[in-house]
């Protein structure tokens, strides 16, 4: 159960778009398509942002996109804003009725 | 509204237990597949346990053998026993829901801070 590689960090200006990487293995990420991504404000809750590999819960922005290839799954934030400074974390189904989250990414907007 | 409150944290020694309570409304408990998911300060998140509707059980490697997850369908209750703490097990403990989609948490409650430490 190692977890999903994200970067650190990733950074980008107001209005710019980002895109954050989350890489796997055939086991989890590579092996089905239930990825899902959570937006963690310092102190708070981890809300859900994408599910399923690309849906978006009700509600939340469709600056937020998602996709899959192969092992790795990506997150892009277009149009950044100042509220979606934030870590970001990756979590797939791994089989046998187990999770692996990513180690997060923190998003900086400059 | 749908709403999950983390109860049951605290400052416990190496070794002892603690018993978590995430106690849901909005929904039930009993209807949906429910999670512990972990947060070392500082640090990432970790999937713990999950709970299925027809009962099955699931658990980290991390945590197998000494963590129970179970629910009391009663009081609308999630609970989770941590027994032979580690310093390691040091974490904000979340209870999280999968709801429409089962592969992922929709409703998160706030946490509880446990702090395994001598």
């Amino acid at each position: 159960q190692s977890a999903l590689t994200q970067p650190a960090s990733v950074s980008g200006s107001p209005g710019q778009s980002v895109t954050i990487s989350c890489t796997g293995t055939n086991s989890n990420v590579g092996g089905y398509n239930l990825v899902s991504w959570y937006q963690q404000h310092p102190g708070k809750a981890p809300k859900l942002m994408i599910y399923e590999g690309s849906k978006r819960p009700s509600g939340v922005s469709n600056r937020f996109s998602a996709s899959k290839s192969g092992n790795t799954a990506s997150l892009t934030i277009s149009g950044l804003q100042a509220e979606d400074e934030a870590d970001y974390y990756c979590c797939s189904y791994a089989g046998s009725s187990t999770w692996v989250f990513g180690g997060g990414t923190k998003l900086s907007v400059l | 509204e749908v709403q999950v409150v983390e109860t049951g944290g605290g400052l416990i020694q190496p070794g002892g237990s603690l018993r978590l309570s995430c106690v849901a409304s909005g929904f039930s408990v009993s209807s949906d597949y429910m999670n512990w998911v972990r947060q070392a300060p500082g640090e990432g998140l970790e999937w713990v346990s999950a709970l299925y509707t027809g009962g099955s059980t699931y658990y980290a490697d991390s945590v197998k053998g000494r963590f129970t997850i179970s629910r009391d369908n009663s009081k609308n209750t999630l609970y989770l026993q941590m027994n032979s703490l580690r310093a390691e097990d040091t974490a904000v403990y979340y209870c999280a829901r999968a709801g429409s989609s089962w592969s992922s948490f929709d409703f998160w409650g706030q946490g509880t801070l446990v702090t395994v430490s001598s």
